[in-house]
This record gives C-alpha cells, structure tokens and sequence, in this order.
C-alpha cells in the first residue's frame, strides 16, 4: 500500500524566514511519481513540481527548492525568504506506476502555512 | 484559456436530495478524477476515468455516481446514500498516466442540511 504522511499540520513563519515542508512517503514500487501542490484560500490546488523516482536530483525554483532523498523516503519542500503570498495550504501526492498505471494520486494530510507580515 | 471549469461554487442542498456537480475540460485530457476534501483533510479520491464511456471507483466512491459520456465533461452526483455529503469537492483531470500532473478546477463546496 502506497501512504504519504505529512507531519507538520501548521507552520507559522514570519516574512523573510526560510521554512520546510516535509514529506515522507511509503511505496513498495520501484517506479513513482511525487508532487507537490499548492492550495491558496480561493481553494484550488496548483501543481508546483513532479519528481520521478529515478531523478534524486534537487531542484530549484526561484525561492522553491526540493530536496528528493530516496535513502530517507522524503521529498521536502523548502521556501526561501517566505513571502506573505506563500500562506496557503500545501500538498505532497504520490502516483505509481504499478497496479495499472491509473495516475490515481495518494495525498498527505497538508501543511498550512502562514508567513506573518 | 484552457482549464478545468466546476459549476457551481457553492451549492446548497436539503437532505434527501440528490445532486449533481459539474465538471468540464477543454485541456484534451482523458483521464479525469472526483476528489473530497474535508476541513484539516487530504484529498480523497471519489471516482476516476480513464476513458470516455469508463471509470472506476476510488477509495470512498460509497453513494455517489458518475458519468463519462463525452471526453470534455465528467459529472459528479452526490446520492442521498451518501451519509455525510457536506464537503468540498474537487475535479482534476490529466494525460493518462502516473507520470503526469493533474490539474484541478475551483472546486464546488457543498452543504447539506
């Protein structure tokens, strides 16, 4: 069974502070698929990256970074410098491969985060 | 513009009641998904379709249905055996295939009381 498990239920930062999201997932397949995903208040979620399991390189983004560590089963979320526009809700997904290549997502529980001005 | 375009916004019901959200698509994806979200709560997956005319259940499809007669378009009913209807709900839609993002539309938020 696939189980993604995002242990911060809030963090609250104050602008200009560098903040992490973690991400740990569980899967038994060889090949996946993770995803981050941002959900502002107006509540739908944007597709901010997709990392393959064979890419463990780390990815940079303006002020998002992604830390893809196959060792420790994560897939951490760094925000640089937060910005009060980064306050939102914030998603990590897991899709395999496997059981029919369906695209199905599991996701974490969120982060909310509020950076404080 | 492409995207994903949900109707309505927000939508109130009377209990007993079914009810039927919209969804619809002019990314040209064939896959198309039904999410639940409740407050403090990931995304549960409802239904998925791969393919016109076909879908399967997700993990909590118990008293809804769905309907995939176009490729554009992937209605959602909320059945009145659905025994805590009250939610958010989101549509998503993609290529086909675990490798591929989704994409969401606005999301419809229920209420039934």
């Amino acid at each position: 069974a696939q189980k993604v498990t995002q242990a911060q239920t809030e963090i609250s930062v104050v602008e200009k502070e560098d903040v992490t999201l973690d991400c740990v997932y569980e899967t038994r397949d060889t090949t996946y698929y993770l995803f981050w995903y941002k959900q502002p208040p107006s509540g739908e979620l944007v597709f901010l990256i997709r990392r393959n399991s064979f890419d463990e390189q780390n990815e940079i983004s303006g002020r998002y970074s992604w830390n893809f560590q196959k060792s420790t089963s994560s897939f951490n979320f760094t925000i640089t410098a937060s910005q009060v526009v980064d306050s939102a809700v914030y998603f990590c997904a897991l899709s395999v491969h496997g059981s029919g290549n369906t695209g199905k997502l599991i996701f974490g529980q969120g982060t909310t985060l509020q950076v404080k001005p | 513009d492409g995207g994903i375009t949900q109707s309505p916004k927000y939508l109130f019901r009377k209990e007993g009641q079914n009810v039927t959200l919209s969804c619809e698509q002019n990314l040209n994806h064939d896959a198309m998904y039904w999410y639940r979200q409740d407050p403090g709560q990931g995304l549960r997956l409802i239904y998925y379709s791969q393919i016109v005319n076909d879908f399967q259940k997700g993990d909590i499809a118990e008293g809804y249905s769905v309907s995939r007669e176009k490729k554009e378009s992937f209605p959602l009913t909320v059945t009145s055996a659905q025994k805590n209807p009250t939610a958010f709900y989101l549509c998503a839609s993609s290529k086909t295939g675990a490798s591929y993002e989704q994409y969401f539309g606005p999301g419809t938020r229920l209420t039934v009381t």
